[in-house]
Order: structure tokens, then C-alpha cells, then sequence
């Protein structure tokens, strides 16, 4: 098992710019979700789904999408990137939603920077 | 909102010394509590997890940590810590739904 993936590893962008970043899992999760994590803040939550087709906001959704139209996919796009979205994104993944207790599973993360 | 704080933000140990670090969380009913580790490098791993029973559970590479209901804590011990030891130690909690909160995080600098 690869686990979780993300690409790309880096990413620089000019303000106003959008972009994907990747994510897939091969371990048939249920539940897979994105984290920011910057300076001070620790991990917070973007958005997360449930399942196929189903997605829902975490704590900082705003200007970014998501969609799942695949158990393994999680793509998280960034409609105009700006200088805040400046972070580190992790992917992560557990395999069964609505069970608190499972752990979740990390990506290698993505940074991204916006000029 | 619940929430997650941990103390201290940036620890120096030097090898052999005992670890806590401490984690509070701020919700009154039933908790799933986590601790993660990122090493230098490294994906963020699961160190250990309470969510019933014995409140003092074990984790990997002997790490410990102990739910205290009444002060709504979840520290991590460890009693004697390695060079290897080094990395970003993060508290989580889950309340029952789909998010889990973190706190801040903590890096841990082990000098050898």
C-alpha cells in the first residue's frame, strides 16, 4: 500500500492563480479530509468527506473547493489563491467516517506558497 | 466552540530527562483523544489514542499519556527521552462528529 498521496510536494503561486492539489489513498477509507497546518496553529480542518460524493466544510473553507467523485481521490482546489493560503496541506484519511475514535492517516503534505 | 491548548509551544531536553507535555481540551461530554508525532522529515504518525477504559494509555516508543476527566487533560510522558525523540508532538481531540481538532503543537528539541 502506497497509503496517502499527495502531489505536488511544492508549489509557488502568483495571487489570483488557482490550482489542485492531489490527493488519493489506497486503503478503500471512507472518510478523508484536508488540514492547513501554519506557524503557531496547528492543524485546522479545511474540509472532509464522508464518502463518495459526499463533502462537507470544516473550520477555514473559504476560497477552497472540494469534491469526492472517488472512494480513493480528495482533491482540494484553490479558486484565487492569495497570500494567506500560504501554509502546509495535509491529506488524511481514516477508514471509517462517523467513528471518533479511528485514527487518520497523513500525506506527506504540500507546500504552497503564494506571492 | 471546543478547543484544544497545549502549553508549552517549544521544549529543549537533554537526553535521558522526562518529557510532559501538556494538552487541555475545553468540552464537558464524552472526548477521543490523540496524540500525533511528526518527525523531522516525516508524515504525521499516531503516537497513542484514549477513548474508553484504563485512562493511562500506552503508545509507541514508550510514550504514555493519562486522561484526567476532572481537569480535562490528556498529557504525554515519557520517562526518559532519546535524541530520536525529536519532532512535532500534536494533541487532538474528536467529540463524537466527523472533525478532530488540534492544538498548536509542540516541538520537542532533544539534545544528545
Amino acid at each position: 500500500n502506497a497509503g496517502v498521496t499527495q502531489t505536488p510536494k511544492f508549489q509557488v503561486l502568483k495571487t489570483g492563480q488557482s490550482m489542485t492539489l492531489q490527493c488519493a489513498q489506497d486503503m478503500n477509507h471512507e472518510y478523508m479530509s484536508w488540514y492547513r497546518q501554519d506557524p503557531g496553529m496547528g492543524l485546522r480542518l479545511i474540509h472532509y468527506s464522508v464518502g463518495a460524493g459526499i463533502t462537507d466544510q470544516g473550520e477555514v473553507p473559504n476560497g477552497y473547493n472540494v469534491s469526492r467523485s472517488t472512494t480513493e481521490d480528495f482533491p482540494l482546489r484553490l479558486l484565487s489563491a492569495a497570500p494567506s493560503q500560504t501554509s502546509v496541506y495535509f491529506c488524511a484519511s481514516s477508514l471509517l467516517a462517523g467513528v471518533p475514535y479511528n485514527e487518520q492517516f497523513f500525506g506527506p503534505g504540500t507546500r504552497l506558497t503564494v506571492l | 466552540a471546543q478547543s484544544v491548548s497545549q502549553h508549552n509551544h517549544h521544549v529543549i531536553l537533554s537526553e535521558a530527562a522526562s518529557l510532559e507535555l501538556g494538552c487541555n481540551y475545553s468540552y464537558g461530554g464524552t472526548v477521543n483523544l490523540f496524540w500525533y508525532v511528526q518527525y523531522p522529515g516525516q508524515h504525521l504518525q499516531l503516537l497513542l489514542k484514549y477513548f474508553s477504559g484504563d485512562p493511562l494509555v500506552k503508545g509507541i516508543k514508550g510514550f504514555e499519556a493519562e486522561f484526567i476527566k476532572s481537569k480535562f487533560s490528556f498529557n504525554l510522558r515519557k520517562p526518559s527521552v532519546q535524541w530520536s525523540d525529536t519532532a512535532e508532538y500534536f494533541c487532538a481531540v474528536n467529540t463524537g462528529g466527523f472533525k478532530t481538532i488540534f492544538g498548536a503543537g509542540t516541538r520537542l528539541f532533544v539534545k544528545a
